[in-house]
């Protein structure tokens, strides 16, 4: 069992609507909740971090955390073109990133 | 504000060949640490350290690879006698502790490895 699963992409989504990625891991240690986006050929950029139970918002993207479910989502409302990236779950226990292997995301335009 | 820097961005070189990369991470962050990203993948831990201390190194990290982090400042990943399964994106990235961080880590652009 891998220790973060993402849903398989790609997800394609029209603009104006909501992206919704869905993330669970198995370390019921793990400490700290992130999701970065990935551009291709760049670098992950860490776009929302979340530490407790329940919902975080900043700007259009919100995230969910149920750690009694081990489970993280990303909702990114009014999807926009530049919205299209890879994103990444990433679980942290111990100072140590654990990255699912991201989901792509097109937004048509 | 700068943020993580990496260089060189860019490396080819043929199999056997020693190879270094240099990160300078956030001036304020005490926490460095080295990923490697393979293609379709997210990236996998490697190595961090803590101020010059280098606390935890993944099993992953074959003795073929050596990192140190000399004043607690920037931070070098040697790999010797390089093989074609190194080809891959190196990652840097730092984050501060403090008694609010959960360990937020931002990353620099990446050198990416191409072993021919």
């Amino acid at each position: 069992q891998k220790e973060v699963e993402q849903n398989s992409g790609p997800l394609s989504v029209p603009e104006g609507a909501i992206a919704s990625l869905n993330c669970t891991y198995s370390d019921r240690g793990s400490q700290s909740f992130f999701w970065y986006r990935q551009y291709s050929g760049k670098s992950p950029e860490l776009i929302m971090s979340i530490y407790s139970n329940g919902d975080k918002e900043d700007g259009r993207f919100t995230a969910q955390l149920n750690k009694a479910s081990q489970y993280v989502s990303l909702l990114i409302r009014d999807s926009q073109p530049s919205d299209s990236a890879t994103y990444l779950c990433a679980v942290n226990r111990d100072y140590k990133l654990s990255f699912g292997a991201g989901t792509t995301v097109t937004v048509r335009a | 504000d700068t943020g993580v820097s990496q260089d060189p961005r860019h490396k080819i070189t043929k199999r056997g060949q020693n190879v270094t990369f240099r990160c300078d991470p956030i001036s304020e962050h005490n926490r460095l640490y080295w990923y490697r990203q393979t293609l379709g993948q997210g990236p996998e831990f490697l190595t961090y350290f803590q101020n010059e201390a280098q606390l935890e190194k993944s099993r992953l990290l074959s003795d073929r690879f050596s990192a140190e982090r000399p004043k607690g400042s920037f931070s070098t990943l040697e790999i010797q006698r390089t093989e074609q399964g190194d080809s891959a994106m190196y990652l840097c990235a730092s984050s501060l502790t403090s008694g609010k961080s959960y360990n937020e880590q931002f990353f620099g652009p990446g050198t990416r490895l191409t072993v021919l």
